[in-house]
């Protein structure tokens, strides 16, 4: 079954960066698109990044835009968000997610269960 | 961006109960609108895409409706475990954008 299992979260300073990984499984990871979404505490669901399947196209959310990256490594079966420029405000449980349908890019589909970032001094 | 505006924020109902969730859109999104449930301390859970669309092994007592700018999620039934909270979904236009929830209790 579909499994997608992150890493990488942990507590860091405000400015400095961190990389999440998401490791896939289950699927055929190079056929479908990769979302990243995220969750401050107590807060609502934020959509963060999409990376096409084949890694050609990338979008971002407004907030996010030149400090976070998102990519994948199709051979390794593994999505990544490389997180620069991190803010207090970027402390969340961040969540990745296969798309829906195959080769086209529409919602979030199956989930991972989350890795937590706190960015604090 | 388009902005997603749900109501209510919280709803109390009883097990039996027709529950209907409303999201609209600062923007037409056509159909491009999805609904998730979301348990505490668990990933979200996709019920309806393409505003009506049920996702693969969800009951049928949820369906959704509305095109445009206006949309609906109905739980005609409310079962125990529907408990959780509601997020709809635009993905007419980057970013990507949710409401900001709807909290549904069992009375």
């Amino acid at each position: 079954q579909v499994q997608l299992v992150e890493s990488g979260g942990g507590v860091v300073q405000p400015g400095r960066s961190l990389r999440l990984s998401c490791a896939a499984s289950g699927f055929t990871f190079s056929n479908y698109a990769m979302h990243w979404v995220r969750q401050a505490p107590g807060k609502g669901l934020e959509w963060v990044a999409v990376i096409s399947y084949d890694g050609s196209n990338r979008y971002f959310t407004d907030s996010v835009k030149g400090r976070f990256t998102i990519s994948r490594d199709n051979l390794k079966n593994t999505l990544y968000l490389q997180m620069t420029s991190l803010r207090p405000e970027d402390t969340a449980v961040y969540y990745c997610a296969r798309d829906l349908e195959i080769v086209t890019v529409t919602v979030p589909h199956y989930w991972g269960q989350g890795t937590l970032v706190t960015v604090s001094s | 961006d388009i902005q997603m505006t749900q109501s209510p924020s919280t709803l109390s109902a009883s097990v039996g109960d027709r529950v209907t969730i409303t999201c609209r859109a600062s923007h037409s999104i056509s159909s491009w609108l999805a609904w998730y449930r979301q348990k505490p301390g668990k990933a979200p859970k996709l019920l309806i895409y393409q505003a009506s669309r049920l996702e693969s092994g969800v009951l049928s007592r949820f369906s959704g409706s509305g095109s445009g700018s206006e949309f609906t999620l109905t739980i005609s039934g409310l079962q125990p475990d529907d408990f959780g909270t509601y997020y709809c979904q635009q993905y007419k236009s980057y970013p990507w954008t949710f409401g900001q929830g709807t909290k549904v209790e069992i009375k």
